[in-house]
């Protein structure tokens, strides 16, 4: 079964916007919460990345929120470009492995 | 610095029939996972070797298996394909070690049809 949920499948949001896709996980232990992006054509990578000892982090536009309690976490991107137009995909490991356990993805786009 | 190579990108595939994909990772990676993505059902974790060895896998039945190399590079294999293994299936490599971040570098993928 779907480790990790994802919503909204799909989000647009116009230029300038906030973009949020939200998460959540039902195993405790998951201690690795990375977000990736995809390009139609290439292969995800690495947006950021939250460890569950922190409640948020900010790397320039986007930001994750982690609530270990409600165990959710979520993804913003602050001020949307049309360039952020793609598939963004939440995940969550255990021993901060390599197995990640993939949300379904929510495809973004961003009207000029 | 070279990325993640994939090949072959594209193949197409009859049922019954086996297939093997290759992942070269960047130099320097030790460690190799694989991922199943369809529409369907998304990404899905297959397996990960680091070392020649399998640490992890997910669940998918016996008909898919990997190996790693002694040079860190990987292949998967597929035997009796089937209608629903027509995936795009992803490569990834990490660093595996004292500076490890955790994050996984995929190749573009191989897009598997099976007819």
């Amino acid at each position: 079964q779907q480790q990790v949920k994802q919503s909204p499948q799909s989000l647009i949001v116009q230029k300038g916007g906030i973009s949020i896709i939200n998460c959540a996980y039902e195993n405790t232990a998951f201690d690795y919460f990375p977000w990736y992006q995809q390009f139609p054509g290439k292969g995800p990578a690495l947006l950021i990345a939250i460890r569950p000892d922190v409640s948020e982090k900010k790397e320039g536009r986007f930001t994750i929120s982690f609530n270990k309690s409600a165990k959710q976490f979520s993804l913003h991107i602050m001020d949307s470009q049309p360039g952020d137009s793609a598939t963004y995909f939440c995940a969550a490991s255990k021993d901060s492995g390599y197995a990640l356990n993939f949300g379904k993805g929510t495809s973004l786009l961003v009207t000029p | 610095k070279a990325g993640v190579t994939q090949t072959p990108r594209y193949l197409i595939k009859t049922r019954g029939q086996q297939v093997t994909l290759s992942c070269s990772p960047i130099s320097g990676h030790r460690s190799v996972s694989w991922y199943q993505q369809t529409p369907g059902q998304g990404l899905q974790f297959l397996f990960e070797y680091f070392s020649e060895t399998q640490r992890n896998k997910g669940n998918f039945p016996g008909r898919f298996s990997g190996r790693q190399f002694s040079n860190s590079r990987s292949e998967m294999n597929v035997s009796t394909l089937e209608l629903g293994d027509s995936a795009l299936y992803l490569c990834a490599s990490s660093l595996f070690g004292p500076r490890d971040t955790g994050e996984l570098f995929f190749g573009e993928g191989s897009r598997l049809t099976v007819l």
